[in-house]
């Protein structure tokens, strides 16, 4: 099994700030890594894929990076729809596993 | 439009069986690995199980497996989550979601898109 941590798990900001989400792994992934962002009472919804490929019709203020077992998802200037739970996902290899989440709110 | 609406949700007691169903429009289904996915109330996201777009491939979460069978019917555009000796850990929103990018790409791979979500509530 691939053991996630995300960090931090709670993340206060304001409007504007440009904020950083660390996701780093138990074994090596290459770059089989998702983020999804998730509003409360919704489903998640896709936002990168492949570590770094950012999803059609996302924001390009949104950004991944990292390979092998650390990774970031940075969003630049944060936005009010931007207050939500981040989580990362591997599948790189099965049981498919997910971070414990991120919750940006607001400051 | 690619859509995906769970249903079969509800209430059941410990030890009682629930099936769930998802019904995908607007891509070509038969030619997609899917997945479920669960989120407990107040939790974060588990995977549960996934299928091959053939069925020829089929995984499990240790916390499911032998209890919790994942199947589909390409005919039919449904996935199906048939869920046996149910107890109370098993609570949560159940998502199915469809493996992301290319059609015929594989199991291994990203969730898009997802469905709103069916939720199953395991109490006496």
């Amino acid at each position: 099994v691939i053991w996630m941590t995300q960090s931090p798990s709670l993340l206060s900001a304001s409007t504007g700030d440009r904020v950083t989400i660390s996701c780093r792994m138990s074994q090596g992934i290459s770059s089989y890594l998702a983020w999804y962002q998730q509003k409360p009472g919704k489903a998640p919804e896709l936002l990168i894929y492949a570590a770094s490929t950012l999803q059609s019709g996302v924001p390009s203020r949104f950004s991944g990076s990292g390979s092998g077992t650390d990774f970031t998802l940075t969003i630049s200037c944060l936005q009010s729809e931007d207050f939500a739970t981040y989580y990362c996902q591997q599948y790189y290899s099965f049981p498919f596993t997910f971070g414990p989440g991120t919750k940006v709110d607001i400051k | 439009e690619v859509q995906l609406v769970e249903s079969g949700g509800g209430l059941v007691k410990p030890g009682g069986s629930l099936r769930l169903s998802c019904a995908a429009s607007g891509f070509t289904f038969s030619s997609y690995s899917m997945n479920w996915v669960r989120q407990a109330p107040g939790k974060g996201l588990e995977w549960v199980s996934s299928i091959s777009s053939s069925s020829s491939y089929i995984y499990y979460a240790d916390s499911v497996k032998g209890r919790f069978t994942i199947s589909r019917d390409n005919a039919k555009n449904s996935l199906y989550l048939q869920m046996n000796s149910l107890r109370a850990e098993d609570t949560a929103v159940y998502y199915c979601a469809r493996v992301g990018g290319i059609a015929a790409a594989g199991i291994l791979g990203w969730f898009d898109p997802w469905g709103q979500g069916t939720l199953v509530t395991v109490s006496s």
